[in-house]
């Protein structure tokens, strides 16, 4: 089964920098997503890591370390719309996702 | 149709009733997926099917039946619903079934059981 850990919730401010963290413990390994989910909406996709380092998208990176399983997702430049909760999400051998229960990131003004 | 989409949006259902929940997708993917979300747990996955004409049963299945007749839809069934079925039910699709597949999501059905 998986083990999925992250933080609940997280507060910043318009314009810094946040860094979700996500910790895992899988019987098998075939990636890591990252999810984005609005208040009342659906997820939507932001990153997958499958290979150790980062990846970068625009404002948003995902970093990936398979030997200490943990990723981390870099949100730069906050903007009022980027608050939402932020799903960490493995799949293993079988290809199924495991979901962490999310980080809810709140940017003030 | 666009994507995915769930029906209904919302339900109150009296507990031991059967309640079907409908998920149609149009973008000709092969695997399909049911989670519920509940607060502080996360999505979980109920059930799943890899291809039209098999289906799977994913870390909470109890309670849940699924058929995929075709490859655009995948209904959820509760055949006697009970309270502790309160949720948010999403359905979700992906190319294929394997792990690199982005998977999307539908808006989700809010279903409540009293």
């Amino acid at each position: 089964g998986q083990n999925i850990d992250q933080p609940t919730e997280m507060t910043a401010t318009e314009g810094a920098i946040v860094q979700i963290n996500c910790t895992y413990q899988t019987s098998g390994f075939n990636g890591l997503f990252w999810y984005q989910q609005h208040a009342g909406e659906a997820p939507t996709f932001l990153s997958y890591n499958v290979l150790d380092g980062l990846e970068e998208k625009g404002r948003f990176s995902s970093f990936l370390s398979r030997s200490k399983g943990y990723s981390y997702l870099l949100l730069k430049e906050l903007q009022m719309k980027d608050s939402a909760s932020y799903l960490c999400a493995v799949t293993n051998n079988d290809y199924k996702l495991s979901f962490g229960a999310g980080t809810t990131v709140t940017v003030r003004a | 149709i666009a994507g995915i989409t769930q029906a209904p949006t919302s339900q109150i259902l009296a507990a031991g009733r059967r309640m079907t929940l409908r998920c149609t997708q149009d973008m000709r993917h092969n695997a399909m997926y049911w989670y519920r979300q509940d607060l502080g747990l996360g999505l979980r996955l109920i059930h799943y099917s890899n291809t039209a004409g098999t289906t799977g049963k994913g870390e909470v299945p109890d309670g849940y039946s699924v058929s995929r007749a075709n490859t655009d839809d995948f209904p959820l069934t509760l055949a006697s619903a009970v309270p502790s079925q309160t949720s948010v039910y999403f359905c979700a699709s992906s190319d294929e079934a394997g792990g690199y597949n982005e998977q999307f999501f539908g808006p989700g059905t809010r279903l409540t059981v009293l």
